[in-house]
């Protein structure tokens, strides 16, 4: 089945600083990638997602990068703020091939005021 | 709409006890799928369904059953709890699959002792 690895599991940076997050799958078949953020005592949130036929995708500070050859995505923080602070977990699905969500190891960001 | 809600919020088991998670939402999606969280391990599926009568097993799928009579409801069922299943479990719902957006609740967080 799918695997998903993401880096790193922990990321501190000051605020109005970028953040990245990496993420690694191994199916060549997976074809959509989410990113959700899961805030303190709450269920993940679906942020911005990304599918195979696109390279890259923005949305406000926040933007998506994948490169299917290498089975590479991420995603990128720009001017990050405080609230920003928050798990941040990346996944992959090959659609109605599988119809199952794989879900990374998630990123604790922290923001530094 | 109250979105996809899950009772109780918190439990504690003693080894071997059974219980049922509850899990329900008020969108009309056809798929439901169950997760646990565990530290540095990212969610988990457990179990899925694409639609009333129809589930199908997830990565970690043993120790745990699930139904789909309704649309609405898709319970998950600890057969003879273990210390191992002690996690966060979340439910959560889309309009058809994996690769559409996915509403979660806000967890429970079930102890095995």
């Amino acid at each position: 089945g799918e695997n998903v690895e993401q880096h790193p599991s922990t990321l501190s940076v000051q605020e109005g600083d970028s953040a990245v997050i990496k993420c690694t799958y191994s199916d060549s078949a997976s074809n959509y990638f989410p990113w959700y953020k899961q805030e303190l005592g709450k269920g993940p949130q679906l942020i911005i997602d990304i599918r195979s036929n696109v390279g890259e995708k923005k949305d406000q500070r926040i933007a998506v990068t994948l490169n299917k050859t290498a089975k590479h995505f991420s995603l990128h923080i720009t001017e990050t703020q405080p609230e920003d602070s928050a798990v941040y977990f990346c996944a992959a699905s090959r659609g109605a091939a599988g119809n199952k969500l794989t879900f990374g190891g998630g990123t604790r960001v922290l923001v530094k005021p | 709409n109250a979105g996809v809600t899950q009772t109780p919020k918190f439990q504690v088991l003693k080894t071997g006890q059974s219980m049922t998670l509850q899990c329900a939402q008020d969108m009309n999606h056809e798929y439901m799928s169950w997760y646990r969280q565990d530290p540095g391990m990212g969610l988990r599926l457990i179990h899925y369904s694409v639609g009333a009568g129809i589930t199908d097993q997830g990565e970690v799928p043993n120790g745990y059953n699930v139904s789909r009579s309704t649309t609405e409801d898709f319970p998950l069922r600890l057969l003879s709890a273990a210390p191992s299943q002690t996690s966060v479990y979340f439910c959560a719902s889309s309009y058809t699959g994996a690769t559409d957006t996915q509403y979660f609740g806000p967890g429970t967080r079930l102890t095995v002792l």
